[in-house]
């Protein structure tokens, strides 16, 4: 089975740095995904990771540790528009998706 | 590239009917699609693995005589909810899988209403 753990909850400032962990344990790993998702909305792709170390694209950054279980996804020079849930999934061996319960990340001015 | 479009984007049914729901994949031939549902605040629960010209394997707790899956090409599945209940009443998403990578791009949403 999967079991997958993030926070529920994030508040931070604009132009901050938030930073949203996750846990898992899983049978079969494959890969960890982070996805953005707007209430009402589809979610849209972040980042990928499937070997140890920190993934940079723009103003986020994902970290992965399978050693330890453990992801984080790194949003710097927070804007209002980063107010989402982030989603952690992991990927397993039939392909198969499984998603932590979501990070709903509030932006104040 | 890699754009999966699902129709309709809500719906709104008496209860006992029957909804089905297309997802397709616009420029890439989806091997396997997912069907996936989602409550209000709650994160994105997996349905079933849908394989082109085979039968869905559903997840534990999903009933397959309710929820009917046929992914008869390599760009369309349908999901269609028999004998709908308010209960029923959630955000459906679909995503599909090429062959090349893990990556599975998603849909824009099914919002369902069974009243």
């Amino acid at each position: 089975g999967q079991n997958i753990d993030q926070p529920t909850e994030m508040t931070a400032t604009e132009g901050a740095i938030v930073q949203i962990n996750c846990t898992y344990q899983t049978s079969g790993f494959n890969g960890l995904f982070w996805y953005q998702q707007h209430a009402g909305e589809a979610p849209t792709f972040l980042s990928y990771n499937v070997l140890d170390g920190l993934e940079e694209k723009g103003r986020f950054s994902s970290f992965l540790s399978r050693s330890k279980g453990y992801s984080y996804l790194l949003l710097k020079e927070l804007q209002m528009k980063d107010s989402a849930s982030y989603l952690c999934a992991v990927i397993s061996n039939d392909y198969k998706l499984s998603f932590g319960a979501g990070t709903t990340v509030t932006v104040r001015a | 590239g890699a754009v999966v479009s699902q129709h309709p984007s809500r719906v709104i049914c008496k209860s006992g009917t029957s909804v089905k729901i297309e997802c397709r994949s616009l420029d890439f031939q989806a091997t396997t699609m997912f069907w996936y549902r989602q409550f209000p605040k709650q994160s994105l629960m997996l349905m079933a693995t849908s394989n082109e010209g085979s039968k869905a394997t559903y997840e534990q707790g999903v009933e397959k005589d309710k929820f009917l899956i046929n992914h008869a090409s390599l760009t369309l599945s349908t999901l269609t909810v028999t004998s709908a209940h308010p209960e029923d009443s959630s955000f459906y998403i679909c995503s599909a899988r090429d062959t090349t990578d893990y990556e599975q791009y998603f849909g824009p949403g099914t919002r369902l209403t069974v009243t």
